[in-house]
């Protein structure tokens, strides 16, 4: 099956910086790579998703990555804000949006 | 965007009973919803996908009979996990795919004395 991991697990910077998680997959037929915010005690909500056939993806302050050669694909955040501060994970999925593989998460802490 | 609701939202039970969690699609039909666990500050974990009218799909590692999965109408998936012991206690997300994107219920932190 599908492997997706993520790093790093933990991420402070400065509110006003960027913050880069990277994530990587092994199964060459994953098509979609989403990516969810997850605030304590709350449910995933989606920030940002890519296709295969897209390199590159931007809404507002939030960039997704894809290098489908490499298998990895990446989550930028610019001008953080405290607010950003959550769980993040990454997912790939197989055969259509079948089925969604997790990374590990990673923990954003926005400093003030 | 779509709803997703669990209940319930927290269950307390004591170890060898069963206990059952519904996750309904409010505002739309979902063939196929999953259902993840998720120990604290880890990820997701893929437990199964729920197939409406059909046998669910477990994960490799599932206990098939120790996570019972039904998927009675295109609105409602439930998960019973039987004889609950300890180690089961966990949170437990369920999710539906609509609209090119997969929406999550709220959770069932489950707590198993």
């Amino acid at each position: 099956g599908e492997n997706v991991e993520q790093h790093p697990s933990t991420l402070s910077v400065q509110e006003g910086d960027s913050a880069v998680i990277k994530c990587t997959y092994s199964d060459s037929a994953s098509n979609y790579f989403p990516w969810y915010k997850q605030e304590l005690g709350k449910r995933p909500q989606l920030i940002i998703d890519i296709r295969s056939n897209v390199g590159e993806k931007k809404d507002q302050r939030i960039a997704v990555t894809l290098n489908k050669t490499a298998k990895h694909f990446s989550l930028h955040i610019t001008e953080t804000q405290p607010e950003d501060s959550a769980v993040y994970f990454c997912a790939a999925s197989l055969y259509n949006f079948n089925k969604f593989y997790f990374g590990s998460g990673t923990k954003l802490n926005v400093k003030p | 965007g779509a709803v997703v609701s669990q209940h319930p939202s927290r269950v307390i039970c004591k170890s060898g009973t069963s206990v059952k969690i519904e996750c309904r699609s409010l505002d739309f039909q979902a063939t196929t919803m999953f259902w993840y666990r998720q120990f604290p500050k880890q990820s997701l974990m893929l437990m199964a996908t729920s197939n409406e009218g059909s046998k669910a799909t477990y994960e490799q590692g599932v206990e098939k009979d120790k996570f019972l999965i039904n998927h009675a109408s295109l609105t409602l998936s439930t998960l019973t996990v039987t004889s609950a012991h300890p180690e089961d206690s966990s949170f437990y997300i369920c999710s539906a795919y609509t609209m090119n994107e997969q929406f999550f219920g709220p959770g069932t932190r489950l707590t198993v004395l």
